[in-house]
C-alpha cells in the first residue's frame, strides 16, 4: 500500500525545546521533501532530499535542518523551537527525479504548536 | 526562479454554478509540468491533476484544466460546483527534472447552497 507515514500526528512543545517530527514511506521512492503550510502562504519548501544523506534546502529552512540516513525514512528537526515555527508540516516523497516529474505523495501531516 | 501565483485565495460560490480558479506560473525552462492539488481538511493533500502537454485538456474527477504555455496558465475548471469540492486547492510547477515542486499559495473553495 502506498503511503506517507508522519508521526507524530499532532505535537505541543515549549519554546526551546528540541522538536522531531518523523516521516516514513514504503514506496522506495528516491525524494523526499519536508513542507509546512500557513494560512495565507500555502505550501512553502523548507527541504529536499533526493537521497540518502543527499540534502537541499529549500525557500524556508532557517531554523530547521533534515537527517535521511535511510531511503524510507526522512527526519525534520527543530533545534530550540520558536513559536513562529507553530504550523502544520507536511512530509512528501516521489519516485526518481526527472521521470516525467511525478507528483508528490504526501503525508497527513503534524501540526505542531510551539507555546 | 520559477513561481506559480494564484490569484484568488477565497472563493465563494453557490452550488451548481461554474467554477475556474486561476494559476499562472514562471519558469526559464521549456519542460514545465503544472499540477492541481485538493486539499481536504484534516487529509493529506493529493494530486488532481497533472499535465506537461501545451493546449492539450486534462480531466479528473469532474474538473478540467489545459496547460497553455503561450499564456503561462493552467487554470482548473468544473462546469457545475458541488458541496463536496470544498477544500484548498494548489496550483504546483517542476520544470528542472530534478523534482522540485513549488507550489503557489492556494484557493480556497467554499460551495454553499
Amino acid at each position: 500500500d502506498m503511503k506517507v507515514t508522519q508521526m507524530p500526528r499532532y505535537l505541543i512543545k515549549r519554546m526551546g525545546e528540541n522538536v522531531l517530527l518523523e516521516c516514513g514511506q514504503d514506496m522506495s521512492h528516491e525524494t523526499m521533501y519536508w513542507y509546512r503550510q500557513d494560512p495565507g502562504l500555502g505550501l512553502q519548501l523548507i527541504y529536499i532530499s533526493y537521497d540518502v544523506d543527499s540534502n537541499s534546502e529549500g525557500d524556508i529552512p532557517k531554523g530547521y535542518r533534515v537527517s535521511r540516513k535511510k531511503r524510507e525514512h526522512f527526519s525534520l528537526i527543530l533545534d530550540s523551537a520558536k513559536t513562529n515555527q507553530t504550523s502544520v508540516y507536511f512530509c512528501a516523497s516521489s519516485w526518481d527525479r526527472g521521470l516525467n516529474n511525478q507528483a508528490p505523495l504526501f503525508g497527513e501531516g503534524t501540526r505542531l504548536s510551539v507555546l | 526562479g520559477d513561481s506559480v501565483t494564484q490569484k484568488e485565495g477565497l472563493v465563494t460560490l453557490t452550488e451548481g454554478l461554474p467554477v475556474m480558479l486561476n494559476c499562472t506560473y514562471q519558469t526559464i525552462y521549456s519542460n514545465a509540468f503544472l499540477f492541481w492539488y485538493v486539499h481536504y481538511l484534516n487529509e493529506s493533500p493529493r494530486l488532481l491533476l497533472k499535465s506537461s502537454t501545451d493546449n492539450k485538456r486534462t480531466e479528473h474527477q469532474g474538473f478540467h484544466a489545459t496547460l497553455h504555455k503561450s499564456s503561462s496558465s493552467f487554470h482548473l475548471q468544473k462546469s457545475s460546483a458541488q458541496l463536496s469540492d470544498s477544500a484548498l486547492y494548489y496550483c504546483a510547477l517542476s520544470s528542472t527534472g530534478y523534482q522540485n515542486f513549488y507550489f503557489g499559495k492556494g484557493t480556497s473553495l467554499t460551495v454553499i447552497p
